[in-house]
């Protein structure tokens, strides 16, 4: 059975700062890997999808890399802003799965001004 | 990718009563999934809904308790039946967007049951 995992639980930073999301996966055999952003009682939206032939994903300040051999995924954040401050989730679709996604428990983000 | 309207986006119900959600996508679908998000944990999946069969339910979530309907290529519905406090999560539709777009999500409906 797919889990994933999201580290850490929760991050303040101040504005400016780079970061990194981390989400591990155990099944390395997924289809893909997707990044979500959820701001409070919302619903996601999408930030970025992998491919499981790809190793990375940018757009503007967010760049995704996927390590399918060791089962982990990173989220790149360049510069963050207060507006960043939301939950990111992680979640993979795997290959043997019926179109189902399996997430991680997401990482609280909290950036400071 | 495609756009989900989802509503309603939050109610308060009473325990015992029922609450149906809505789901609308701007283009035609095979598959249209429902996820339920209790507080403070992640998603999970209660069914997938195709459109001319009955739904597919996940281990723990059956269908005389989460009722779904798939009238055409274009909507959905979930009814929450019966409902107790535990029943208080948030709701969400989504629909797979392509192989370059993923997953779409609906805006969500925040219920509380009391």
């Amino acid at each position: 059975k797919q889990e994933v995992t999201q580290i850490p639980a929760a991050l303040s930073v101040p504005e400016g700062e780079n970061l990194v999301l981390n989400c591990s996966f155990t099944d390395s055999a997924i289809y893909n890997l997707q990044w979500f952003r959820q701001d409070p009682g919302k619903g996601l939206t999408s930030l970025l999808l992998i491919q499981s032939s790809q190793r990375e994903q940018t757009s503007g300040r967010l760049n995704a890399s996927l390590d399918k051999s060791s089962g982990r995924s990173t989220l790149y954040i360049a510069a963050s802003q207060p507006g960043d401050s939301a939950t990111y989730l992680c979640a993979v679709e795997d290959e043997k799965g019926a179109q189902k996604l399996v997430f991680g428990q997401g990482t609280r983000l909290t950036i400071n001004p | 990718s495609a756009v989900i309207s989802q509503k309603p986006s939050r109610d308060i119900c009473q325990r015992g009563t029922s609450l149906t959600i809505q789901c609308q996508v701007d283009s035609q679908v095979t598959m249209m999934f429902w996820y339920r998000q209790q507080p403070g944990q992640s998603l999970t999946l209660i069914a997938t809904a195709n459109q001319g069969s009955e739904a597919t339910y996940e281990s723990g979530f059956v269908i005389d308790k989460f009722p779904i309907s798939r009238p055409n290529l274009t909507f959905s519905t979930l009814t929450v039946s019966n409902m107790s406090p535990e029943d208080s999560s948030i709701y969400l539709c989504s629909v797979e967007g392509g192989v370059w777009y993923g997953y779409t999500f609906g805006s969500g409906t925040r219920l509380t049951v009391v």
